[in-house]
Order: C-alpha cells, then sequence, then structure tokens
C-alpha cells in the first residue's frame, strides 16, 4: 500500500536559516511519482516539484533544492535562507504510476519562518 | 498558463441539505479527480473520473456523494445531506492522459456546514 510520512508536524526558524523538511515514502510500484506542494493560509495548493521514480537527480530551483534517495525511500526539501514568505504548510505526496494515478498526500510540514 | 477553476471558493450550507461542488478542468485534459482536506488534516483522495465514468473512489466516497460531467466542460461533486463533518476544503484536479505529468489542482472550495 502507498504511505507517505513526514515526521515533523511544525517547524520554526528564523528568517535566513536553512530548513529541510523531511519526506518518506512507501509504495511497491516500481514507476511512481513525487511531488511537492505548498499551500500557504489562502488555502490553494501550489506545485513545487514533480520527480519521477526513475529520475534520482537531485534538483535546485533557486532558494529550493530536493533530495531524492530510492534506497531510503526518501524525498527530502531544503529551503535555503528562509524567508517570511515561505511560511506555509508543505505537503509531500506519491502517486503510483499504474493505478489511477490517484495522489497519497502526506500530513503535512506548517514551516514558521519568523523574522 | 491554464487553470483548474472551482466554484464558489466559499460555501456554507445547512446541515441535511444538497450541495454541488463545481469544477472546470483544463480543457485537453482526461482524467478528472476530487479530494477533500479536514481543516488541519492532509489532504485526501475522494474519486477519480476518466471516460464518463468513476475509475477509482476511497472509502471516504460513500453514497452521500456523486459526480457528474453533465456538459463536457463541468466537472460536479454532489453531496446529499450534508452532515457537520463534510465541513473541509474540496480540491478539484485534472491531468491530461499518460502520465501524471501536468496534474492541475484547482484553488478548492471552502464547504462549512452548519
Amino acid at each position: 500500500a502507498q504511505k507517505v510520512t513526514q515526521a515533523q508536524t511544525e517547524i520554526s526558524v528564523v528568517e535566513k536559516e536553512d530548513v529541510t523538511l523531511d519526506c518518506v515514502y512507501e509504495t511497491r510500484d516500481t514507476t511512481y511519482y513525487l511531488f511537492w506542494y505548498k499551500q500557504p493560509p489562502s488555502g490553494e495548493l501550489v506545485f513545487l516539484i514533480r520527480r519521477n521514480s526513475f529520475d534520482e537527480q537531485n534538483e535546485i530551483s533557486g532558494r529550493y533544492s530536493w533530495n531524492f534517495q530510492k534506497s531510503t525511500s526518501s524525498f527530502n526539501f531544503t529551503i535555503t535562507a528562509s524567508q517570511v514568505v515561505d511560511s506555509a504548510v508543505y505537503f509531500c505526496a506519491l502517486s503510483e504510476a499504474l493505478i489511477g494515478q490517484n495522489f497519497v498526500f502526506g500530513p503535512g510540514t506548517r514551516l514558521s519562518v519568523l523574522p | 498558463e491554464p487553470e483548474v477553476t472551482q466554484t464558489p471558493s466559499h460555501q456554507v450550507t445547512q446541515m441535511g441539505q444538497e450541495v454541488i461542488l463545481r469544477c472546470v478542468p483544463i480543457s485537453n485534459h482526461l482524467y478528472f479527480y476530487w479530494y477533500r482536506q479536514i481543516l488541519g488534516q492532509k489532504v485526501e483522495f475522494l474519486v477519480s473520473f476518466y471516460n464518463n465514468e468513476i475509475s477509482e473512489k476511497s472509502e471516504i466516497f460513500d453514497d452521500q456523494f456523486s459526480v457528474e460531467r453533465p456538459d463536457g466542460s463541468n466537472f460536479t461533486l454532489k453531496i446529499r445531506s450534508t452532515k457537520l463533518e463534510d465541513s473541509a476544503m474540496y480540491f478539484c484536479a485534472s491531468r491530461p492522459g499518460g502520465s501524471s505529468y501536468g496534474y492541475t489542482f484547482g484553488s478548492g472550495t471552502r464547504l462549512t456546514v452548519v
């Protein structure tokens, strides 16, 4: 069965600190996709990144970077030099390629960046 | 950039009433989804829809719920006889065929049952 775990319920950092949000997933499928979404207080889901299971290259986009490690079933997300606008709930999600492609979301990590 | 549009953004309804949440998926997309997020909790899959029929549904999606694509552009979620515990944010999503590339969520409808 699919499962996504985000062990950190809440994290608080001071502006300009780096922060890493953890995501561990479980799946029986060999082909799957991993995602990160940001949910600001306004409630919408903002797409951040999509990764397929065959691409273990780490990715950097501005202050954001992602570390995908199949060996530990982890897909961690790092924000460098955090800003107050980064305050939000962050969800990691898994989509198995062969089963309808509906998403399984993790419980989310609430990040508070303090000025 | 194409968007999935959901209306209304916020709906308040009385317990026991029927409510219809509306979504306009991206026009060339083939697969449609509804998700639910109870306040402070994770986003949960409700149902997927393809080729004018339900392709998969979760245990949350019981007889109280139904989905429809009435006119080729709208995709609706109907909740019959709403309960207090149906209060949640409901997200519509759509994607083209093939992989989950292009999977797009709408901005959600916040349903409050009083």
